[in-house]
């Protein structure tokens, strides 16, 4: 079945980058989704990336896929303290239905 | 419209007893999704629903987990029977299938299940 891979932790300081890992399993997945937890709150899609793409950016975000490797990447440029949360990637169950989540990866930033 | 909403936001439960759980999804969405999130980990499908209809429920932890969604709009999921490791956070999500990316998920933000 799917499955997608995450690291867990990482620790950043305010103003640098972030990059946030992923590998899948579905080399089928039409879209690749990144998601944002908040503590206490639910998911908030972040960006997501169609598969014939390679970069996708969207003001700070940046998401990298490389197919062929099935590994996502999500850059968060000039990191902030609001940017604290855990990270999901997401891909589609085969036949583009329920998603997939990762474990997430904690996101901190340190001022 | 205000989201997905989803009641109640906490329920501590003494084991064996039955759970309910409601979620309204955003109007117009046709899907509907239920997932279980336990501490560490990213949430977990559970089922879904295209509009009544439930499309996948194989995914149910155990005969326990049972939902419904009798007119296409709200649904519910029971717990029968609960145990101390269906503790969990419980998400709903819906969607408008069409084509393209599925369409944004959007997703409540859960009742969170303590059973003692």
């Amino acid at each position: 079945g799917e499955d997608v891979e995450q690291s867990l932790f990482l620790s950043v300081r305010e103003g640098d980058s972030s990059v946030i890992n992923c590998t899948y399993t579905d080399s089928s997945s039409t879209y690749l989704y990144w998601y944002k937890q908040e503590p206490g709150a639910g998911l908030q899609l972040l960006t997501y990336i169609f598969s014939n793409m390679d970069m996708k950016q969207d003001q700070r975000l940046t998401v990298l896929l490389n197919k062929k490797d099935k590994h996502l990447s999500l850059r968060i440029a000039d990191t902030q303290t609001g940017d604290s949360a855990i990270y999901f990637c997401a891909e589609p169950n085969s036949g583009n239905t329920p998603l997939v989540f990762g474990k997430g990866t904690r996101l901190s930033v340190i001022a | 419209d205000t989201g997905v909403s989803q009641n109640p936001r906490h329920k501590i439960t003494k084991r064996g007893q039955n759970v309910t759980f409601r979620c309204d999804p955003i109007s117009e969405h046709n899907r509907l999704y239920w997932y279980r999130q336990t501490l560490g980990q990213g949430p977990e499908f559970l089922t879904y629903f295209q509009n009544e209809a439930q499309l996948e429920k194989s995914r149910l932890l155990s005969d326990r987990f049972s939902a419904e969604r009798p007119k296409g709009s709200f649904s519910t999921l029971e717990i029968q029977r609960t145990e101390q490791g269906d503790s969990a956070m419980y998400l709903c999500a819906s969607s408008l299938a069409l084509e393209g990316p599925n369409t944004e998920a959007f997703f409540g933000q859960g009742t969170r299940l303590t059973v003692v």
